[in-house]
């Protein structure tokens, strides 16, 4: 059964504490995405990578970070260093990077809360 | 400045009637535009992709128009079921980099 997975669902820290959320996927896609969803507004991209070992910030990389070890996987890092980290957080998948004829799979999502 | 814009936050329309969803975009080319369905603490499911130079893609109940002059594109959904009800979000290719998605139309389908 093919798709991309995200633990946990739900996350909850106490602010200044780093977390990391989990992304895998065995679709063998080269390209991966973070998201951040917020109330109202549209998925605003972290950081993305088109192959392993290799990685990009996106529009809202601050306060983040992200590793490519392995194909399948793309964790990602809240650090105490955002200002705002509560939000949904949805993790993608493509085919192939930076090319817009491909379509992004999502996983479910975490919902992080930071207090 | 660029900008998204997906019509009103919410859509409430009857069910078998036809529901139009617009986006419309500024300060962007896109070559591609595309659509996804997002249900309520799930992530986006991707509906269509349109190119430029197509004017019309359908998919069995749903279609998709691109019109580079308007700087628009419209997602319509013919006999509209509750089971429609969700948000829609439109994305495109933020002038050839990654795509960038609009802020959604939640849409609820009345029985």
């Amino acid at each position: 059964d093919g798709g991309i997975t995200q633990s946990p669902k739900y996350l909850f820290r106490k602010e200044g504490q780093n977390v990391t959320l989990s992304c895998e996927q065995n679709l063998n896609h080269d390209a991966m995405y973070w998201y951040r969803q917020d109330p109202g507004q549209g998925l605003r991209l972290i950081y993305y990578s088109q192959i392993v070992n290799d990685f990009q910030k996106g529009d809202i990389a601050e306060g983040y970070s992200v590793s490519r070890e392995k194909k399948e996987s793309f964790p990602l890092t809240v650090t105490s260093a955002q200002k705002n980290p509560t939000a949904f957080y949805l993790c993608a998948s493509s085919r192939q990077g930076l090319s817009p004829t491909y379509e992004q799979y999502f996983g479910p999502g975490t919902r992080l809360t930071v207090t | 400045s660029q900008k998204i814009e997906q019509n009103s936050e919410a859509l409430n329309i009857q069910e078998g009637k036809t529901a139009t969803l617009t986006c419309n975009y500024t300060n962007y080319s896109p070559a591609y535009l595309q659509w996804y369905r997002q249900d309520p603490g799930r992530g986006p499911v991707f509906l269509l992709l349109i190119r430029e130079n197509e004017k019309e893609k359908r998919k069995e109940r749903l279609k998709v128009t691109f019109d580079t002059t308007l700087k628009q594109s419209l997602f319509h959904i013919t006999a509209s079921q509750p089971a429609d009800s969700a948000t829609y979000l439109c994305a495109l290719d933020g002038n050839g980099q990654n795509f960038v998605f609009g802020p959604g139309t939640r849409l609820s389908v009345l029985p």
